[in-house]
Formats: C-alpha cells, structure tokens, sequence
C-alpha cells in the first residue's frame, strides 16, 4: 500500500502549456509539502499546507498554484511552463508538529521542451 | 552562500569500510537535525533525527551534531552496496515547519 502517491510519475510536455500534478497520501497526516530538486539534487521547499490551509509558500513564481481539497490530497498546478520548470517535483506528508518527519511520494519527473 | 553545504561527492568506498558523511550550516536557530537516504529515481526517506547537540545511535548509522561548530555528522559502519544512495542532511529551527535541505552527497558502496 503506498503510503504517498503522485500522479503522474512522468510529465512532458512544450512550453507554454499547463499542467497539473496530483498527490494523496493516506497515513492521516494533518501536513503536506510541494519540494523541487533540481538536476544537481538540491531540494527546495515549494509549498506547505496544514488541513487545507497554506502555512509555507516560499518565493515561487505565481505560475505555480497549490491546491488542498482535503487533509489527504495536494495539487499542483503550473501555468505557461517554462524549461527551468524541469525538475523533480515530490509531494510529502507529515504531523504538524513533527515536521522532521516527512514521507516523500516517488516524484514526478517533469520535463518542459 | 547557502545556509547548509553539503559535499555533493560522489564518495566511493569498499564494502566493509566505515563512511562520514557532513554537513555544515550557517543558521544558529536550527535545532533539529534529519539525515534523509534517497535511491536512484525515489523519493527521500528519513534516517535519524537529531534535537540539538550530542549523539544519536540506531544500527549501523551514528548521526552526531556540534551545534557550537555549526557541524554535523553522519557516519555508517560495515558499509554495504545497498548503502549507496544520495544522503541528504535537513534541519529546521525550533519553531518552523519547514526543512532546509542540503545538496545531497552521493555514496557507492563497491563489493
């Protein structure tokens, strides 16, 4: 049973376009996270959100919106995808509280020719 | 400068050998202090965690943290092939919830 999961595992797509990555995690953690790792494996927290609500939203281009319908799902959605968007996106979930904690997802591995 | 360095590597070690893996970091607020294993095409997973200074044992993997050196370790022993993987060392500060990561250093464990 996976614990975190992302869809889809593989993206890509032209620039310009617009896309969206999905994630679920059922461990019944209260806290998810949108992180980035670039080519050289530098992982860089994106977004946070405590029950639905966004608590981090580091400085990431307004292309990029979060979206939390519940405590179990976190969405990403990239506008107008530009080539420095590749990357590998993770999806994590935690308790608030613990954030040291964390359980990554596989990653989606995005690609923007 | 980032606020944590870590040697990207690759460090390449023979089964058996005892590895030291670091981190140093520029931020004094942080106190609690994670070592993540990453396989090729996976996601990160968490080792140990740390809450401020001293020694933490759990198998083969010690993590240590010198908060006063702004330094931490990770050290395996008996060093096996399915060791090899980035490590990536994360802190965060008392209150926040959000992990700064460092760069990752990747380790080959060869038979």
């Amino acid at each position: 049973d996976t614990a975190v999961s992302q869809t889809p595992k593989y993206l890509v797509t032209q620039m310009g376009n617009d896309k969206s990555i999905k994630c679920e995690q059922n461990l019944g953690h209260d806290t998810m996270y949108w992180y980035k790792q670039d080519s050289k494996k530098f992982l860089k927290i994106m977004f946070s959100y405590n029950n639905k609500e966004l608590i981090i939203n580091e400085t990431v281009p307004n292309r990029f919106s979060p979206k939390s319908p519940d405590k179990a799902h976190l969405n990403l959605h990239i506008n107008s995808l530009e080539l420095g968007d590749s990357a590998v996106y993770f999806c994590a979930s935690g308790r608030a509280g613990a954030a040291y904690e964390q359980y990554f997802g596989p990653g989606t591995r995005l690609t923007v020719t | 400068q980032k606020e944590v360095e870590q040697d990207p590597g690759p460090l390449s070690v023979p089964e058996g050998a005892i590895v030291s893996l670091n981190c140093t970091y520029s931020n004094s607020a942080f106190q609690y202090f994670m070592w993540y294993r990453q396989y090729s095409r996976k996601g990160p997973e968490l080792l140990m965690y740390t809450y401020s200074s001293g020694n933490k044992e759990d198998g083969r993997f010690t993590a240590q943290v010198d908060k006063s050196s702004k330094y931490i370790s990770l050290f395996i022993r008996d060093s096996q092939p399915s060791d090899s993987a980035t490590y990536l060392c994360a802190m965060r500060t008392g209150t926040a919830s959000k992990l700064t990561f460092g760069t990752g250093t990747r380790l080959q464990v060869t038979l």
